[in-house]
């Protein structure tokens, strides 16, 4: 099956500094790639859309100016929280989806990001 | 309104016993899909199984089934002969209209299968 592949797994960082998130698509092209955040204990909530080649589409109430995406080709989008607050930690999760637009959804594995 | 509902934020089964996860969904839209995932504690979203609203029969795969009630907008996951490694958070998901549109989460159910 398809494979969605996401990096890094752990990241612990100091407030103030950036992380950059990878999510690639491993066996298979997606146009679209979502990225969800997940506080504990709670369900997964959509931050934004990343389109290849186009700009990203943001959920309302999400700043674009901190959470910036970039889809650069067809297997690679990339999540880079900038200027880290306690706040931002959370668990990051990518997901896409092949040309089939009916078919199911991937995941990466996820990112639990801590902010010191 | 929720778009996604799941009442049971946590279930007990018994080893080899079946268990039926509920999950509700609220969407004027003809065309949409419904999605159950896994999450263990490391924290994957595994993929489950999938119902597409014009689907005539329930979907099944393996030891998952999902009974679709199309007119009481219900899609609960049934698990049959649980098993200790099923203990997890189950989310229901939805996805509305065509295209490639992201997933709406319920709030998700922890399963815990006892020996």
């Amino acid at each position: 099956g398809a494979v969605v592949s996401q990096h890094p797994s752990r990241v612990i960082c100091k407030s103030g500094t950036s992380v950059k998130i990878e999510c690639r698509s491993l066996d298979f092209q997606a146009t679209t790639m979502f990225w969800y955040r997940q506080f504990p204990k709670q369900s997964l909530m959509l931050m934004a859309t990343s389109n290849e080649g186009s700009k990203a589409t943001y959920e309302q109430g999400v700043e674009k100016d901190k959470f910036l995406i970039n889809h650069a080709s067809l297997t690679l989008s990339t999540l880079t929280v900038t200027s880290a607050h306690p706040e931002d930690s959370s668990f990051y999760i990518c997901s896409a989806g092949d040309r089939d637009p009916n078919e199911k959804l991937f995941f990466g594995s996820g990112t639990q990001l801590s902010v010191l | 309104a929720q778009k996604i509902t799941q009442t049971q934020p946590g279930m007990f089964v018994q080893e080899k016993e079946a268990v039926t996860l509920d999950c509700t969904y609220d969407t004027s839209d003809p065309s949409y899909g419904l999605f159950w995932y896994k999450q263990p504690s490391s924290g994957e979203m595994i993929f489950l199984i999938y119902q597409g609203s014009y689907d005539q029969q329930n979907a099944t795969e393996g030891r998952y089934s999902l009974n679709f009630q199309k007119a009481r907008k219900s899609a609960n996951l049934v698990i049959s002969a649980s098993q200790l490694g099923d203990s997890a958070m189950y989310f229901c998901a939805m996805r509305e209209g065509g295209g490639r549109r992201a997933l709406t989460f319920g709030s998700g159910t922890r399963l815990q299968v006892q020996p």
